[in-house]
């Protein structure tokens, strides 16, 4: 059981190309998350999926897009990546939909630096 | 909207000494409240959470949470330090019935042999 997994664990870009980065967790949950992670600022909500075939736009989504491919892959995709976006990347899922305290299982990050 | 303040960025504690870190939040409805750790270049992984209950909420590792509707708190105490503590930690609340998990900015917890 690996939990949340994410790929690739470190890339780096130049100011406007794309990537897509992936994530998938074998717990059979639900919903599943994209956050990023920046000094000082603690984590903010970029995307969210209740369940497959849902997103829904969090705090800080300008810029990026998401696929909930399946039950057990969310991806975050990056079109034309700005230095801006340099940050670690931190996918999460919880098992229900519907939050109500649920403790959210987070993936090691990707680190993505945009020259 | 909700709001989470974690006071100190950067907190710094003797080997075997209190460990206090402060959290506060701002909805007058009393929201469900985590208290997660990230060890250096890892994800983060649950220390505690406060859903309904005792107030009073034990977690791995030692720590101990106190929610405090009166005060809108829930700091996180451990009666004596490790080395191993060395982490940064985040306060985060979930209000009942969204989704959403709003996380407070952070303390790096630095412990000093």
């Amino acid at each position: 059981n690996a939990g949340v997994t994410q790929t690739p664990k470190f890339q780096v870009l130049k100011t406007g190309q794309s990537m897509t980065l992936q994530c998938a967790q074998d717990m059979n949950h639900n919903s599943m998350y994209w956050y990023r992670q920046d000094p000082g600022m603690g984590l903010r909500l970029i995307y969210y999926s209740a369940s497959e075939g849902t997103t829904d736009k969090g705090e800080v989504p300008n810029g990026y897009n998401v696929s909930r491919l399946n039950k057990r892959e969310f991806s975050l995709r990056l079109e034309s990546a700005a230095p801006s976006q340099t940050s670690v990347y931190f996918c999460a899922s919880i098992a229900s939909s519907g939050g109500a305290g649920e403790t959210q299982y987070f993936g090691p990050g990707t680190r993505l630096l945009v020259l | 909207a909700q709001s989470v303040t974690q006071l100190g960025s950067h907190v710094s504690v003797s080997e075997g000494a209190l460990v206090l870190l402060r959290c506060n939040y701002s909805s007058s409805v009393p929201p469900y409240l985590f208290w997660y750790v990230q060890y250096p270049n890892q994800g983060l992984q649950l220390l505690l959470k406060y859903t309904t209950g005792a107030t009073l909420v034990k977690g791995i590792n030692g720590f101990e949470a106190e929610f405090k509707k009166s005060e809108t708190s829930f700091h996180l105490t451990k009666p004596s330090a490790h080395m191993s503590d060395a982490a940064e930690y985040f306060c985060a609340v979930s209000d009942q019935g969204t989704y959403k998990y709003i996380f407070g900015t952070g303390t790096r917890l630095k412990v000093l042999a």
